[in-house]
């Protein structure tokens, strides 16, 4: 199946620990974001990568670092995790250069922090 | 900066009815809008994409209108049905920053 695909899907973690999020997209899209839903459901951005190249970083704190080894996978980082980060984190991909044929989404990680 | 509102935020109709979703942004230079929809503890299903130069888009029962100059869609869903219980979401792509900016979206809940 041509899909985004995130893994886990649901993580819960103690304050403190550093966890990661993987992504992998097989649409050949060349750009991948890390977007952030929370708690009352609003979706925004976090990062964009063009190519394995960063293009958008939100006001984000340092704590989250996103990789992108190649321009099918992006994976978020994130260090000293915080209550306020439980939230759900979604990895989308686009061409960049056929931006008019719109996003595609993966189906979410529900990052919960105790 | 983008801002992209959705009316009303939330609301229930009886099964058969159709549903009027409404969606604006501020800036009405896009490359194209896309509704999304999303169930409870899901991921986001693409509905339809239209173009900054199109009018509108058909898929099935759904039906999606873009006025770019008013900075306005309507998403409309006909003759509705239980399973069409999700939230909706509207997303515009900005020319000027390349960057997808979501509204809040519709809740919807159709009542058999």
């Amino acid at each position: 199946d041509t899909a985004v695909s995130q893994t886990p899907k649901y993580l819960v973690t103690q304050m403190g620990n550093d966890k990661s999020i993987k992504c992998e997209q097989n649409l050949g899209h060349d750009t991948m974001y890390w977007y952030k839903q929370d708690s009352k459901k609003f979706l925004k951005i976090m990062f964009s990568y063009n190519n394995k190249e960063l293009i958008i970083n939100e006001t984000v704190p340092n704590r989250f670092s996103p990789k992108s080894p190649d321009k099918a996978h992006l994976n978020l980082h994130i260090n000293s995790l915080e209550l306020g980060d439980s939230a759900v984190y979604f990895c989308a991909s686009s061409n960049r250069g056929l931006i008019h044929y719109g996003y595609t989404f993966g189906s979410g990680t529900r990052l919960t922090v105790v | 900066k983008q801002e992209v509102t959705q009316i009303p935020a939330a609301l229930s109709v009886p099964e058969g009815e159709n549903l009027v979703l409404n969606c604006s942004f501020t800036d009405s230079a896009i490359y194209n809008l896309q509704w999304f929809r999303q169930d409870p503890g899901k991921g986001l299903t693409s509905l339809l994409l239209i173009q900054s130069s199109q009018r509108e888009q058909t898929s099935g029962r759904l039906n999606a209108s873009l006025d770019k100059s008013s900075g306005r869609s309507t998403l409309y869903i006909a003759a509705s049905q239980p399973g069409d219980s999700a939230t909706y979401l509207c997303a515009v792509i900005s020319s000027g920053n390349n960057r997808l900016a979501f509204g809040k979206g519709n809740q919807v809940v159709v009542i058999p």
